[in-house]
């Protein structure tokens, strides 16, 4: 089966600081990992995904994760923090051929942003 | 704005009553879905659709119901309410595919007392 952990339910940085959200995935076959951001109130956004073509991936807003299969993990990271960063931060999971794409999510974090 | 609307935005229930969560889209999306938000355990789907006239469970299926008369629509209905399902509900749409990209509605959030 397929899940997702998601490394702190809330990480709190300073304006400018670097953001790193942590997430790691198990599969037992080739997985498609998506993070996702949700503003207050707000459904969810698709920041940027992997689908087994480069394992760096860019994102909106100055977003970027790296797909590590030795670590199995789907890190977020982004240089130099907003203030319009502050949101939750979902890392999903479907499985390569799933029906539908089906999506598993992990628990979601918390990102706040000190001036 | 083409997109997925669901309705109602807010709702509170008492213990018992039934009630069903629209969600509608125009982007002839094959592949819908229903989850639940809650604190600390992210989204868990609930239901699916991989085109009209079929459904499926997911992982916390139980007090609900759907079904896909159309491409448009999936409409969640809550047989009797229990006060463990309060919580924020999501539909999303998207094309039938494991890569496919979600597109979500703005939630409806409800309270059963």
């Amino acid at each position: 089966a397929q899940s997702v952990t998601q490394l702190g339910s809330h990480v709190s940085v300073s304006e400018g600081a670097l953001v790193l959200l942590r997430c790691n995935y198990s599969s037992s076959v080739p997985p498609y990992l998506f993070w996702y951001v949700q503003y207050p109130n707000q459904g969810l956004q698709l920041l940027l995904k992997y689908t087994s073509a480069a394992t760096l991936v860019k994102g909106i807003n100055g977003f970027e994760a790296e797909f590590k299969k030795s670590e199995t993990s789907f890190h977020l990271t982004k240089p130099s923090a907003h203030m319009s960063d502050a949101a939750e931060y979902f890392c999903a999971v479907s499985r390569a051929g799933s029906q539908g794409g089906k999506l598993i999510f992990g628990q979601g974090t918390e990102l706040s942003v000190k001036p | 704005n083409a997109g997925v609307t669901q309705t109602p935005k807010f709702q509170v229930l008492k213990t018992g009553q039934s009630m069903t969560l629209q969600c509608a889209q125009d982007m002839n999306h094959e592949y819908m879905s229903w989850y639940r938000q809650d604190p600390g355990m992210g989204l868990r789907l609930i239901h699916y659709s991989v085109g009209a006239g079929i459904t499926d469970q997911g992982e916390v299926p139980n007090g609900y119901n759907v079904s896909r008369s159309t491409t448009e629509d999936f409409p969640l209905r809550l047989l009797s309410a229990a006060p463990s399902q309060t919580s924020v509900y999501f539909c999303a749409s998207g094309r039938e595919s494991g890569a496919n990209v979600l597109t979500f509605g703005a939630g409806s959030r409800l309270t059963v007392l």
